[in-house]
């Protein structure tokens, strides 16, 4: 079984909908990220959070919520998603302050 | 400038060749250093770290880092087919995050 697992791995929606994307982990990491990837480009950060009562946005966190419902549970929300928000996003962990991150096997976002 | 930067390429080397990849940083207090290897549609996969000056090697990748000149590098000795991916390099910023370079796509011709 994979370390760090999304759900869902894709999705096709419209403009305007709601949206949550959910990642989980086995590997006992307090540290949990998310990421953006648009095709040609680095990995933008959007969230992280080093335990369950502590949210940090990131560079890119306009248009996107958080959730750390647990220590081995952090989700991803658009409000009202919109066309430009078409992107791969990957959750990671880590164990700690220059630690490598471990990522999931991202979900396809794609948005009409 | 960027915090983090790499040559995008594309990379082409032969098979059996070393392949060299380069990525220079601007925070002076960066302690950790990690290379990634991404196919295309897939997760970054983490293939290296270095947190001293000077080389570390692992199988055929040799790490490098030169924090006086802020560079990092990557050696891939007898390059494969299978090396054909994008490299990520990522560098600490202060103790929360990472921060990613934007790759370089590497080609090994056969």
């Amino acid at each position: 079984d994979a370390d760090v697992t999304q759900t869902p791995r894709n999705r096709i929606t419209k403009t305007g909908k709601r949206i949550m994307l959910e990642c989980s982990q086995t590997k006992g990491h307090d540290r949990m990220y998310w990421y953006r990837q648009d095709p040609g480009l680095g990995l933008q950060l959007i969230y992280y959070s080093f335990d369950v009562k502590d949210i940090n946005k990131g560079e890119i966190s306009d248009g996107y919520s958080v959730s750390r419902q647990a220590q081995a549970k952090f989700s991803l929300s658009l409000e009202s998603a919109i066309p430009n928000q078409t992107a791969l996003y990957f959750c990671a962990t880590s164990a700690g302050m220059g630690q490598p991150q471990h990522f999931g096997d991202g979900t396809r976002l794609s948005i009409l | 400038q960027k915090e983090v930067e790499q040559n995008s390429g594309p990379l082409s080397v032969p098979e059996g060749a070393i392949a060299s990849l380069n990525c220079t940083y601007s925070d002076r207090g960066s302690q950790s250093f990690f290379w990634y290897r991404q196919y295309s549609g897939k997760s970054p996969e983490l293939i290296m770290f270095i947190y001293s000056n000077g080389d570390k090697e692992d199988g055929r990748f040799t790490a490098q880092l030169n924090k006086a000149s802020q560079y990092v590098s990557l050696l891939i000795r007898d390059s494969q087919p299978s090396d054909s991916a994008t490299y990520l390099c990522a560098v600490n910023q202060g103790a929360q995050k990472l921060v990613f370079g934007q790759g370089t796509r590497l080609t090994i011709n056969p």
